[in-house]
């Protein structure tokens, strides 16, 4: 059964900081890895998504990686602004489309 | 401007009453996916769909829930009848598998509270 964590739950970092993400998943067999934004009381954006044959994907500031044979995606967020505060949500895909989440990391932005 | 539509938008109702929420996926999507979340448990799987076929809904309360298609353009999740620990957000997403890969649209989901 896939299992999906993300670490750490909160994040906290000052205007302009470059950060990273972590997920963490237990079964390497997966098809795609994508990563959400969910502002709250909102529903999920979809940011980036990389395919298994795929070891990173990019869109402006953000950059996500895979590396399946360890279980580990990051995403990687250059200067960041207050408006990348939101909660980063990460999915395996498995066979036959079963996506799963992890519990996704809150990422606060101090100006 | 595609994107998933989700009815209603917020919801309270008593326990013991049924509740029906509805998703329109994104048009010449073939695969929609139910999730439901909440602040202890995260975003579950509850059912998806292929080409209005249920694949898997092994995530969903069988005595309780219900979930179907009943055309391409519409998906629907029941409730019957609804407890208070089905208090959520339901979110429903869909997309269109290209090969092996499917890349998944979310609505803005149904805010759930049951009383």
């Amino acid at each position: 059964k896939q299992e999906v964590t993300q670490i750490p739950a909160a994040l906290s970092v000052p205007e302009g900081e470059n950060l990273v993400l972590n997920c963490s998943f237990t079964d390497s067999a997966i098809y795609n890895l994508q990563w959400f934004r969910q502002d709250p009381g909102k529903g999920l954006t979809s940011l980036l998504l990389i395919q298994s044959s795929q070891r990173e994907q990019t869109s402006g500031r953000l950059n996500a990686s895979l590396d399946k044979s360890s279980g580990r995606s990051t995403l990687y967020i250059a200067a960041s602004q207050p408006g990348d505060s939101a909660t980063y949500l990460c999915a395996a895909h498995s066979s036959a489309s079963k996506i799963i989440f992890g519990s996704g990391t809150r990422l606060s932005i101090r100006p | 401007d595609a994107r998933v539509t989700q009815t209603p938008r917020h919801k309270v109702t008593e326990m013991g009453q049924e509740v029906t929420m509805r998703c329109q996926p994104i048009l010449g999507h073939n695969t929609v996916f139910w999730y439901r979340q909440t602040m202890m448990q995260g975003l579950e799987l509850l059912a998806y769909f292929r080409n209005r076929a249920p694949l898997d809904d092994s995530g969903m309360p069988k005595d309780r829930f219900s979930a179907e298609m009943p055309d391409a353009t519409l998906a629907t999740l029941k409730i019957q009848p609804s407890e208070p620990r089905d208090s959520a957000v339901y979110f429903c997403a869909s997309g269109l598998p290209r090969g092996v890969n499917t890349e998944a649209f979310f609505g803005q989901g149904t805010r759930l509270t049951v009383v």
